[in-house]
């Protein structure tokens, strides 16, 4: 079964706007972890923000945050003032405690116009 | 602190062939997971190695194979190169607690001609 889905294979935003991509998941396990990479043209993956399951704020870094809404199972990534180094593609990610991989979601293209 | 390295960058094989791909995680991780990204496919976890033990496999067929050392560095192997397993293989570390990040290298973009 599916576990992360990602229902915008592509957006567009303008440069210096927000954007939000969205992010939804299941699990049973109490205990998890969610995450957000970035994936430019190079390939290599890079890692963005993590929320625990039962962090109680939102997590923030830097001009990322992730908009943790447990009861409906989303974890949506809001890029604020976007810049065009972010056009790239993105991936939500689980990791719960009682499994040992990594499960990504079919990721997002994301293209910032100038 | 180095970051995950991963060897060879590219990658060109036949058909039959077999191929070898290395992997250094970040400095004191000791778990260190495989994934095959395609296009079709996208990232797919193949397995993940603790300790010098596999701890996790994802559903890829007995030509993937994989190990750790004891200095935490993993290889993976693929023997009787098919078309289809022309991707970017991926290479992630992260510490032994979880949940927790993982920190992926640049990846080992293999070809099957």
């Amino acid at each position: 079964a599916q576990k992360i889905t990602q229902t915008q294979p592509g957006m567009f935003v303008q440069e210096k706007e927000a954007v939000t991509l969205d992010c939804t998941y299941d699990t049973s396990d109490p205990s998890y972890g969610l995450f957000w990479y970035k994936q430019p043209s190079s390939g290599e993956m890079i890692f963005l923000i993590y929320q625990g399951s039962y962090d109680q704020q939102n997590a923030t870094e830097g001009r990322y945050s992730l908009n943790f809404q447990k009861a409906r199972k989303s974890a949506n990534l809001v890029i604020s003032a976007s810049q065009l180094g972010d056009s790239a593609m993105y991936f939500c990610a689980m990791r719960e405690n009682n499994n040992n991989d990594m499960r990504f979601g079919a990721g997002t293209r994301l293209t910032v116009k100038p | 602190k180095a970051g995950v390295t991963q060897t060879p960058r590219y990658l060109i094989k036949t058909r039959g062939q077999q191929v070898t791909l290395s992997c250094s995680p970040i400095s004191g991780h000791r778990s260190v997971s495989w994934y095959q990204q395609t296009p079709g496919q996208g990232l797919q976890f193949l397995f993940e190695y603790f300790s010098e033990t596999q701890r996790n496999k994802g559903n890829f067929p007995g030509r993937f194979s994989g190990r750790q050392f004891s200095n935490s560095r993993s290889e993976m192997n693929v023997s009787t190169l098919e078309l289809g397993d022309s991707a970017l293989y991926l290479c992630a570390s992260s510490w032994e607690v979880r949940p927790a990040g993982q920190f992926f290298g640049p990846g080992t973009r293999l070809t099957v001609l």
